[in-house]
C-alpha cells in the first residue's frame, strides 16, 4: 500500500544511547517532516525538509540530527538520548501545491522511551 | 508560534453538532485540519486556502476567515466515529512548506 512507512515502531534505550529513525515515502512527495507527539499534547516539528538536498530546523530541534537521503527517505538520529526524549515520533510526508490539496501523509510511528 | 484551538475538549451525544476553532497571531497561508484517533496517526480531513474559503467532506466542514487569521471546523448530525481528537495545522505566510499544529480538542461523541 502506498504511504509512510517509518521503522522500527518500538524502541527502548538507555540514557546516552544513539539511534536512528528511519521514514520511506512512495508517493513521490518533495516535502517531508519529522514530528514527536508527547501524551496528551500536540504535534511538535522538529526537523523538515521541502525538497530533496535541503533540512531545516523545526520548533524543537535540539538533541537531534536529519538526513534527506534521498526524495523517499529521511532520517532522524538522536545522538545522546536523553529521558525528555520519550515520545511518539511520526514521519510525514506532502506535495502541497495550489491545486493539490492532499496535506500530510503520516507514518504509524515510532514509539521511544529512554530510560 | 503555535496555534490556538479552542475548545481544548467537547463531549457530543450523537445527532449533535459541534464546532472547533483555530486562531493565529500571524498571517497564514493555509490551514489544514486532521483527526486522530487513539493510538493512531493522524488523518488529513481538510486543507483551507488564503481566500476565505469554505470546504467540505461529508457533515464535516470548514472556513477560513483571512481578515482574523482564524479557521473554524464545523461537525454536523455528530457520529460515533468523529470521536478523537482535532488539529488544526497553520502554515505562515513568513515560513512556508511547514505546518505547526495546535494543541488538539478531544472530542467524544456517545450514544
Amino acid at each position: 500500500n502506498a504511504g509512510v512507512t517509518q521503522t522500527p515502531k518500538f524502541q527502548v534505550l538507555k540514557t546516552g544511547q544513539s539511534m536512528t529513525l528511519q521514514c520511506a515515502q512512495d508517493m513521490n512527495h518533495n516535502s517531508m517532516y519529522w514530528y514527536r507527539q508527547d501524551p496528551g499534547m500536540g504535534l511538535r516539528l522538529i526537523y523538515y525538509s521541502a525538497s530533496e538536498g535541503t533540512t531545516d530546523k523545526g520548533e524543537v530541534p535540539n538533541g537531534y540530527n536529519v538526513s534527506r537521503l534521498n526524495k523517499r527517505e529521511f532520517s532522524l538520529r538522536l545522538e545522546s538520548a536523553a529521558p525528555s526524549q520519550t515520545s511518539v515520533y511520526f514521519c510525514a510526508s506532502s506535495e502541497i501545491q495550489a491545486w493539490n490539496a492532499d496535506g500530510y501523509t503520516f507514518g504509524s510511528g515510532t514509539r521511544l522511551t529512554v530510560v | 508560534q503555535q496555534p490556538v484551538q479552542s475548545p481544548q475538549a467537547v463531549i457530543l451525544r450523537e445527532g449533535e453538532d459541534a464546532v472547533i476553532n483555530c486562531s493565529s497571531s500571524k498571517a497564514l497561508y493555509s490551514v489544514h485540519w486532521y483527526r486522530q484517533k487513539h493510538g493512531e496517526a493522524p488523518v488529513f480531513l481538510m486543507i483551507l486556502l488564503k481566500g476565505g474559503e469554505q470546504k467540505g467532506h461529508e457533515k464535516i466542514s470548514a472556513s477560513f476567515n483571512e481578515k482574523k487569521q482564524q479557521s473554524s471546523l464545523y461537525l454536523t448530525a455528530s457520529q460515533l466515529s468523529y470521536s478523537g481528537t482535532y488539529f488544526c495545522g497553520t502554515e505562515r505566510m513568513d515560513s512556508s512548506y511547514k505546518l505547526i499544529f495546535g494543541s488538539g480538542t478531544r472530542l467524544l461523541v456517545r450514544p
